[in-house]
Formats: structure tokens, C-alpha cells, sequence
């Protein structure tokens, strides 16, 4: 059982539209950390919340932290072929770091 | 600055061997941590050294064990390989220890197939 879960597993869209990933616990965590893993690479960092409620945004990403620091969304507009990889959220708390098991995207041209 | 180097990049192995594989990270970064990526499990953290000491370790079995070098390189060993074993093997290195709000780089993984 995975500490974090993470939906949909996996996303195919179209070039242009929107789209929502969730990474979901039940345990509080001090920070959460989201990442996208391309094909022959190792995950790569994009941000860290740290504080419940926080929003951050990344260009046509927009990263919440939920209020009680357990879950977190992540949204892309307007989605492009190169948004496509393995996103990944990880979860920080007591020195130790899990993470979920991805939601695989696909954005076609 | 150069980033996290994993050597090799692609391994096959037949069961019953052993496997060494390398971690180079990041000029300074005195942490690495190491992770076995499978599709069905997801990135499953096996172990990090901190400054030659193992600071913490994963749920894994004995046949996985790591060390760490005076020059932060580290190196996993797996023994006695299983068809299960195969997976993508990530390290990561950071200036502080995982788990401490800190960014954490990861290098392009060994893809282990075992036969």
C-alpha cells in the first residue's frame, strides 16, 4: 500500500487542454515535493509546498498544498506535447521523504 | 556544475549473480540516496548515506547494501539477484539530508534487467 496515492494513474489528452493530478494521504507531512520524470532520465524537482492551503504556480503549472498538509493537486493549462512525463509527489516528514507512484501524462500534439 | 553521474547506465544480469552499481554526485553534496523504481511499486527509497554513515535504510531485504567514500561517490551492491530485482536504480544526491526540506537531484538511473 502506498503512503501516497496518486490519480489518475494515468492521463491522455489532447495539445490545449486542462488537466488535474491528486496526490492523496492520510498522514501530514511538513512539505510536499512534485516532480516530472521523463523517459531516460531521473525525476527532476519543480516545487515544494510547505504551508497548508499555499498555492504556487510555474508558468501553466498551479501546485495547492491542501489546508491539512495530508494531499495536493497539481494543474496544468493549456497542456503541451512536452508537459508529458512521470509526475510525482513526495511526501517530507520526520526526516523522511516518500513518494506516490505516479501519474503517467500524455499529451498529443 | 556537472550533475549526478550513475554508471553504468543499462546492466543485464542472470539470477543468482551480484551487481555493483555507482553513484557520483554532485561537487559538495555529502548525501545520496538510492531508490529502485519499478511500474508497479513506484520509486521505493532503499537507502542514503550521509558523510560515509548510513543514516537510513528502507524496507529491503539484506541483499541489498550500499557504502559511501570519503569522496561522497557511492556505490550499491545487490547479491544474490532475483527476477524481481529488476528495475530502474536511482540515486540522488542533496547538500543536506533527505527528508530535510531540500532540493534533491537526481541522476539518469542504471536499468537493471535480471534474466
Amino acid at each position: 500500500t502506498q503512503l501516497l496515492e496518486q490519480s489518475p494513474q494515468f492521463l491522455s489528452i489532447q495539445e490545449g487542454e486542462n488537466l488535474t493530478v491528486y496526490c492523496n494521504s492520510s498522514s501530514v507531512f511538513s512539505s510536499l515535493q512534485w516532480y516530472r520524470q521523463e523517459p531516460g532520465e531521473g525525476p527532476v524537482l519543480l516545487v515544494t509546498v510547505v504551508t497548508g492551503g499555499e498555492v504556487k504556480k510555474l508558468k501553466r503549472l498551479t501546485f495547492q498544498f491542501g489546508d491539512a498538509r495530508k494531499d495536493s493537486s497539481l494543474h496544468i493549462t493549456a497542456a503541451q506535447p512536452g508537459d508529458t512525463g512521470l509526475y510525482l509527489c513526495a511526501g517530507v516528514n520526520n526526516n523522511d521523504m516518500r513518494f506516490g507512484a505516479g501519474t503517467r501524462l500524455t499529451v498529443k500534439p | 556544475k556537472a550533475g549526478v553521474t550513475q554508471t553504468p547506465r543499462y546492466l543485464i544480469k542472470t539470477r543468482g549473480q551480484q551487481v555493483t552499481l555507482s553513484c557520483s554526485p554532485i561537487s559538495g553534496h555529502r548525501s545520496v540516496s538510492w531508490y529502485q523504481q519499478t511500474p508497479g511499486q513506484g520509486l521505493q527509497f532503499l537507502f542514503e548515506y550521509f558523510s560515509e554513515t548510513q543514516r537510513n535504510k528502507g524496507n529491503f531485504p539484506g541483499r541489498f547494501s550500499g557504502r559511501q567514500f570519503s569522496n561522497s561517490r557511492s556505490e550499491m551492491n545487490v547479491s544474490t539477484l532475483e527476477l524481481g530485482d529488476s528495475a530502474l536504480y536511482l540515486c540522488a544526491s542533496s547538500l543536506a539530508p533527505r527528508g530535510i526540506t531540500d532540493t534533491q537531484y537526481f541522476g539518469p538511473g542504471t536499468r537493471l534487467t535480471v534474466l
